[in-house]
Formats: C-alpha cells, structure tokens, sequence
C-alpha cells in the first residue's frame, strides 16, 4: 500500500500564478479530504468528496480555490489568483466508507511570495 | 459552533514518564473522536478512534478515554519515549457530516 501521495512537496510561486495542488487516494478508499494547515488557524477542512462527487465544501475560503475529483485515483486543489496569504500546507487525505480514519499525505507545503 | 481546545500546549517529560493530554469539546453531538500524530514535516498518523458509543480505546502503550457528557477526552502514554517525541492532536467528527474539527494540537517532547 503506497499511502496517499501528493505532489509537489513543496511549491514557492509570485503572487497572482495559478498553483495547482495534486493527490492520489489509496486504492479503494471512497472519500477524499483536502485540508489546510497554517500555524494561526490550524488544521481545517476545506472540501471532501464521497466517490468523486464534492459533498461539503464550506470550508473553500474563497471562489479563488477550486477542487476537483475527475476519477477515483486523482484530485486537484487549485488556486488562482494565489496571494501571500494562501501560504500554508496542504493536506490531502482518504478513507474508506468515511467510518474508519483517515490517511493522510505528507503534505505540500505551498508560499506564495 | 463546536471547539476543540487542547492543554498543554506544549510538554516536556523525561524518558519513562507516564503522561497525560487533554482535549475537551464544547458540543458533546460528536460522531467519533480521534488522536493523531504529526511528526515535522509530516502528514498525520491516525493512533486511536473512539466511537461515541465507546468509553476507550487502547493500542500498546497509548489508552485514549472519552466522556462524552462533559465533553472531555484524554490520551495516556505509559512509559514515554524519545521517538514519542512529536504534535499530537485530538479531532472530533460531529453527527451527520465529516466537518472534522482539529485541536491546535500538544507539541510532547521526551527527553532521553
């Protein structure tokens, strides 16, 4: 079992670039999670899908961040217009039938400069 | 609103210590309550899940405990250790949705 893989780890871009973040659930598992964690908010969740479908995305901060789930093996995180304040890592994770916990990716640390 | 606050928010123990963090809950309508684990650099590690239905869980050396009435959980490490060392943070799952809320998290420090 790979785990859930995303990419890039790291991500140092100007501000105003399109950043697009990428994930890879583990085989099987039918929920996808992407968070943010930033040392003044913590850890929050910003969308989640349940076999590719997005079911709350309440925490996406802004219309600048958009998620999408094209298949079950793949998920996109992106942010454009990026601003300083998008700084933070990303964390991706997945989980089977959403009951059991929750694995997570090594993150991607992302600073828009 | 529900709040998840963790205490301490940092601690520093010698090797062989036996510990204990917090987590309370300001809504006691939570679905499970989990620990994770971070280490720098690195994704969280799922240590223990308790169902609201349950009182505590145990795996090794860790036992979490849950009491849902007055919205408190708490993690016990027997008998800590250096690769103990790492941010543990409590999250719980409230009824009908996965809006998982995190705690800032105890960052634990073991000294050998």
């Amino acid at each position: 079992d790979a785990g859930v893989i995303q990419s890039p780890r790291h991500e140092v871009t100007e501000m105003g670039q399109e950043v697009t973040l990428r994930c890879k659930p583990i085989s099987g598992h039918d929920y996808l999670f992407w968070y943010r964690q930033t040392m003044m908010r913590g850890l929050e969740l910003l969308i989640y899908f349940n076999n590719n479908v997005p079911i709350d995305d309440s925490g996406m901060p802004e219309d600048r961040f958009s998620a999408k789930m094209p298949n079950a093996s793949f998920s996109t995180l992106k942010i454009q217009p990026s601003e300083p304040r998008d700084s933070a890592v990303y964390f991706c994770a997945s989980s089977i039938n959403g009951v059991l916990p929750q694995h997570f990716g090594d993150g991607t640390r992302l600073s828009i400069l | 609103k529900q709040e998840v606050t963790q205490i301490p928010a940092a601690l520093s123990v010698p090797e062989g210590e036996n510990l204990v963090l917090n987590c309370s809950f300001t809504d006691s309508a939570i679905y499970n309550l989990q620990w994770f684990r971070q280490d720098p650099g690195k994704g969280l590690t799922s240590l223990l899940l308790i169902q609201s239905s349950q009182r505590e869980q145990t795996s090794g050396r860790l036992n979490a405990s849950l009491d849902k009435s007055s919205g408190r959980s708490t993690l016990y490490i027997a008998a800590s250790q250096p690769g103990d060392s790492a941010t543990y943070l409590c999250a719980v799952r409230p009824t009908g949705g996965f809006k998982t809320i995190f705690g800032a998290g105890t960052r634990l420090f073991v000294k050998a």
